[in-house]
């Protein structure tokens, strides 16, 4: 059964940095991986989805890879801003989706 | 414009009660989604419709019966309400089942249930 773990659980930053979020999966024969936000009390919005073929996908200040043989992926923010704060969830599949239970971002001013 | 859109947003009701979430896209997808976000944030996947097919079970007791009456519809409706189904219900939809970057899921704003 595929399961899917973040670390860390949340994260705390100052303004201005870069930073890495991590997601781990046990079951390397995935379809595509999506990233996703969740802001406190709404739902959730579409980052990037990176399919089994693809290393990489990028949509402004936000970078995901995919090492589907690790069985690991990415999120690399540039330039963080307080805007950014939310959590950070990864899902992968084929069949059904699976989450991870998210990275907790805080971007300080 | 709203391209996954759910009513209600919130919804407290009693025990034993029956209650029903809806859910429409107007993106043009084929397949929707139920998903339920516990009180450790966990999201876990209930149904996935495709054309109106179930397609998914993911083991949700029968107390819970999805109804897709078109492919831009997908309601929940829930018997006998119980304390633990309280959590967030989010709808989702997707252009298809399969793995392509066409087939990136989109999500609802979410219905928050409190069962007393």
């Amino acid at each position: 059964k595929q399961e899917v773990t973040q670390i860390p659980a949340a994260l705390s930053v100052p303004e201005g940095e870069n930073l890495v979020l991590n997601c781990s999966f046990t079951d390397s024969a995935i379809y595509n991986l999506q990233w996703f936000r969740q802001d406190p009390g709404k739902g959730l919005t579409s980052l990037l989805l990176i399919q089994s073929s693809q290393r990489e996908q990028t949509s402004g200040r936000l970078n995901a890879s995919l090492d589907k043989s690790s069985g690991r992926s990415t999120l690399y923010i540039a330039a963080s801003q307080p805007g950014d704060s939310a959590t950070y969830l990864c899902a992968v599949r084929p069949g059904s989706m699976r989450f991870g239970a998210g990275t907790r971002l805080t971007v300080k001013p | 414009d709203t391209a996954v859109s759910q009513t209600p947003k919130y919804l407290v009701t009693q025990m034993g009660n029956d209650k029903s979430i809806k859910c429409e896209q107007n993106l043009g997808h084929d397949t929707m989604y139920w998903y339920k976000q516990d009180s450790k944030k966990f999201l876990k996947i209930m149904f996935s419709y495709n054309n109106k097919e179930l397609i998914i079970n993911e083991t949700v007791p029968n107390r819970f019966s999805p109804k897709s009456p078109d492919k831009a519809h997908l309601n929940l409706h829930i018997n006998s309400l119980e304390l633990g189904d309280s959590a967030v219900y989010f709808c989702a939809s997707s252009q298809g089942i399969g793995g392509g970057g066409a087939n990136e899921q989109f999500f609802g704003p979410g219905t928050r249930l409190t069962v007393l």
